[in-house]
């Protein structure tokens, strides 16, 4: 089954400044890269997802990329601010097709810190 | 539009009691999920339905866990009897029918399960 590594576990930046958080998954069938933020005590809320068909999505501060070959994306937020604290959750899945579509495998979180 | 409803919000209970967990998706989401999500992790999937029928509970520990979507909409998930390991963040999601593209899954705020 598909398997989902996140890195850092844990990051802490000055506000102002850009963070980034990467993951790498095993299978190559997964199409669905979708990044979740969960504040503490709340749901996680989908903030971005990414399609193997693209390379790059932006939506205002944050943007993802993928790296199919690599098997590895990136979620990327610049101009940090204090609200962006949260822990942060990449997953993959496949979509149409693949056997087990629908599933999302989820990483093991990274809890980002935006210092005033 | 409504979010995915999930109740209780929070439970506690002695080990070897029953417990039970109850979801109502997004109007129109034919796809239904529940998740386990332990302190510090991503959630990890129990079951999947789409519709009434459960396609995918693999990862759903059957000796003590039972779920059920009767009529294609809410769901109930039950645990009996239940664990000290069972303490957990137990979410429910749903997403259009993932059959002919990527699912997309919202998720609810979660029941708090603590077993003493």
């Amino acid at each position: 089954g598909e398997n989902v590594e996140q890195h850092p576990s844990t990051l802490s930046v000055q506000e102002g400044d850009s963070a980034v958080i990467k993951c790498t998954y095993s299978d190559s069938a997964s199409n669905y890269f979708p990044w979740y933020k969960q504040e503490l005590g709340k749901r996680p809320q989908l903030i971005i997802d990414i399609r193997s068909n693209v390379g790059e999505k932006k939506d205002q501060r944050i943007a993802v990329t993928l790296n199919k070959t690599a098997k590895h994306f990136s979620l990327h937020i610049t101009e940090t601010q204090p609200e962006d604290s949260a822990v942060y959750f990449c997953a993959a899945s496949t979509g149409a097709g693949g056997t087990s579509y629908g599933k999302l495998t989820f990483g093991q979180g990274t809890i980002l810190t935006v210092h005033p | 539009e409504a979010g995915v409803v999930q109740s209780p919000r929070y439970k506690i209970i002695e080990k070897k009691q029953p417990v039970a967990f109850w979801c109502n998706p997004i109007s129109g989401h034919n796809t239904l999920y529940w998740y386990r999500q332990n302190l510090g992790q991503g959630p990890e999937l129990l079951i999947r339905y789409e519709n009434e029928e459960a396609v995918d509970d693999s990862q759903l520990p059957k000796d003590r866990f039972s779920a059920e979507r009767l009529k294609g909409v809410d769901s109930t998930l039950k645990i009996q009897p239940a664990e000290l390991g069972d303490s957990a963040v137990y979410l429910c999601a749903s997403s259009l029918a993932p059959r002919h593209s990527y699912n997309e899954q919202f998720f609810g705020p979660g029941t708090r399960l603590t077993v003493l």
